[in-house]
Order: C-alpha cells, then structure tokens, then sequence
C-alpha cells in the first residue's frame, strides 16, 4: 500500500502559468480533500470531494479548479498561476469509522514567480 | 466560523515532558486530533479523542480535553529527539461534510 501519493514533490511556475497537481490513494476511501499549508496559518481547504463524481469548495477555492477522476485520483488545478499561491498542498483522503483519520501524502511544494 | 488557536513553538529538553496547548471555539465538535508533521511530510495522525471524553493515553501519549473551557493539550512523556516535529491541533464538526478545521502548529523543539 503505497496510501496517498501526489506529484510533483516541487514545482517552480512563472505567473500565469498553468498546471495540474495529481493525488491518488490506494485505500478504496470515498473521501479525498486538497489543502494548503502557508506559514503561520495552519492548514486551509481548498475542495473536497466526498465520493466519487462530487466535488465542493472549501475556505479559499478561489483560483482553482479540481477533478475527481475515479476513486483514486483528485487532481487539483491552477489555471493562471499567481504568487499568492506560493504555498504547499498536501492531498488527503479520510477513512469512514471510528476517529475519520485523514491520511495525507507528502504535499507538493510550489513556488509562483 | 471555526477557530483553533495554538502557540507556534515549544522548546523542551530531551527526558522532560513536553506540553502542548490548544483552544478551539465550535462547539458542536465531534473529534479532536493531534498529528504531527515532520521535516519534509505530510501530516500523520498521533492519536485523537472522542468529545465527550475527558482523557485518552496512549503510551507516551496523554490527551486531556477540557470540554468547557474548549481546551486540548497534548502531553508527551519523556521526549526524545525524535519528537522534534510540528503538531496540530484538529477538530472535526458534526455538520454535513464533516468539516476538519486545523490550527497553525506548534513547532516542538527537543533539545538533547
């Protein structure tokens, strides 16, 4: 089980630039969630999605746009990169029972220039 | 909306106990976290605590929560080197997505 997996692990765009963060997970959860962690702040939710073929904003949606492309995989995506979304993401999934543990990948580090 | 507050750094020596402190302000939680994030990673889940209980131990691990004051801590006994790690405070409301709202991070500082 490799659990939650996101790729890139770095990236370095210019503004304006577009990309997609891809996250998948291997542990059949309904459950898969896109956060950003900034200095200071904690991590904020960007979307969720609560099972396959739904999606829905978080706290700071704005700026970005996510697929949920089969169980597994939830990418998210910044269409016109800007530098207030320097930041990293981590993918999370949540496994229904007791406690609703989230397991996170290992996040994407983003710098917009 | 919901708030979770905690002090950004903690210092300890090596074999003292480290404490680490949380408010939150909804009160219709359902489950209180504590992950740690070390250098590099992702958050993991260290252990967590239903809201109508009042103290879990794991271990090394002491969770008190104090419903009324909307007060967690997290204890960790005899610290080591390897507890050097960011730790969040997390709380999960009862409404309809099931909303996690995490605090800042303490960043947990072990001195050998």
């Amino acid at each position: 089980n490799a659990g939650v997996t996101q790729t890139p692990k770095f990236q370095v765009l210019k503004t304006g630039q577009s990309m997609t963060l891809q996250c998948a997970q291997d542990m059949n959860h309904n459950s898969m969630y896109w956060y950003r962690q900034d200095p200071g702040m904690g991590l904020r939710l960007i979307y969720y999605s609560a099972s396959e073929g739904t999606t829905d904003k978080g706290e700071v949606p704005n700026g970005y746009n996510v697929s949920r492309l089969n169980k597994r995989e939830f990418s998210l995506r910044l269409e016109s990169a800007a530098p207030s979304q320097t930041s990293v993401y981590f993918c999370a999934s949540r496994a229904r029972g007791l406690g609703d543990e989230q397991f996170f990948g290992p996040g994407t580090r983003l710098t917009v220039l | 909306g919901e708030d979770v507050e905690q002090s950004l750094f903690l210092s300890v020596r090596e074999g003292d106990s480290s404490v680490i402190n949380c408010t939150y302000t909804d009160s219709s939680s359902t489950y209180l976290y504590w992950y740690k994030q070390e250098p590099g990673a992702g958050l993991q889940l260290l252990t967590y605590i239903f809201s109508n209980m009042d103290m879990k131990q794991d271990q090394r691990l002491t969770v008190l929560l104090n419903k009324k004051d909307k007060h967690l801590s997290l204890r960790i006994a005899d610290t080591q080197t390897g507890d050097s790690a960011i730790y969040f405070c997390a709380e999960k409301d009862s409404g309809g997505y099931q909303k996690v709202t995490f605090g800042t991070g303490t960043k947990l500082q072990v001195i050998p």
